[in-house]
């Protein structure tokens, strides 16, 4: 198994707080992503980072801000928590090399917005 | 990304061979085809990818048409612990990003 760990596992918190999700690699691989996974819409892209402090954004992107200060770690932050961003959340890294664009992913992050 | 359409749901026996299509008519001459799966609350898991020529490896087999038009992931013996949704993935050339659609649930009954 790819070395991605995500932490928490699982989190509960109310409206308006804000929320941190960390993922964690051990393959020094380039790209890392945020997915979110909801019953009807299978996953869906939040952002995405190509490098330490380069990111994009990606289809689902209002309400997230992400930061990459180091090749290991990618954070997905929740500024101000909403019911709507109950979901569960993928972080998922790739070598990049072009046109083998083979991703792995973590176990996920199961968060409830109350 | 090239389009891709795959059957909701099948059904296959344990033992015997889970064979799930995928059509991608519109894909270019450099786009791979991807297989990823997912099994229930855990991250997707990748399979096999290829580009024009069969592709094995330790899990199953590919198997695209030669106009590449569409292809056929080969489970050769399967397990309970196949059942699993199933998506067939064509990135654009160069892209990082997957656009993953809904997939196939295939269920693996005893």
């Amino acid at each position: 198994d790819a070395g991605i760990t995500q932490s928490p596992r699982h989190k509960v918190t109310e409206t308006g707080t804000p929320v941190t999700l960390r993922c964690h690699q051990t393959e020094n691989h380039r790209y890392m992503y945020w997915y979110r996974q909801d019953p009807g819409h299978g996953l869906r892209l939040i952002h995405y980072s190509y490098g330490v402090k380069d990111t994009d954004k990606g289809e689902v992107s209002d309400g997230y801000s992400v930061s990459r200060s180091k090749t290991e770690d990618f954070l997905l932050t929740l500024e101000s928590a909403t019911s709507s961003q109950t979901s569960v959340y993928f972080c998922a890294i790739s070598a990049g090399i072009l046109g083998g664009d083979t991703q792995y992913f973590g176990p996920g992050t199961r968060l409830t917005v109350l | 990304d090239a389009k891709t359409t795959q059957p909701p749901s099948m059904d296959c026996a344990e033992g015997r061979a889970a064979n799930l299509p995928c059509n991608h008519s519109t894909i270019s001459g450099n786009e791979y085809v991807y297989w990823y799966r997912q099994i229930h609350s855990q991250g997707p898991q990748y399979i096999i990818h290829g580009l024009k020529n069969n592709e094995t490896n330790e899990m199953a087999s590919l198997i695209i048409t030669e106009d590449r038009k569409s292809c056929t992931l080969i489970l050769p013996h399967a397990t309970l612990r196949d059942t699993a949704v199933y998506y067939c993935i064509s990135p654009r050339q160069g892209a990082q990003k997957l656009v993953f659609g809904q997939g196939t649930r295939l269920t693996i009954n005893p």
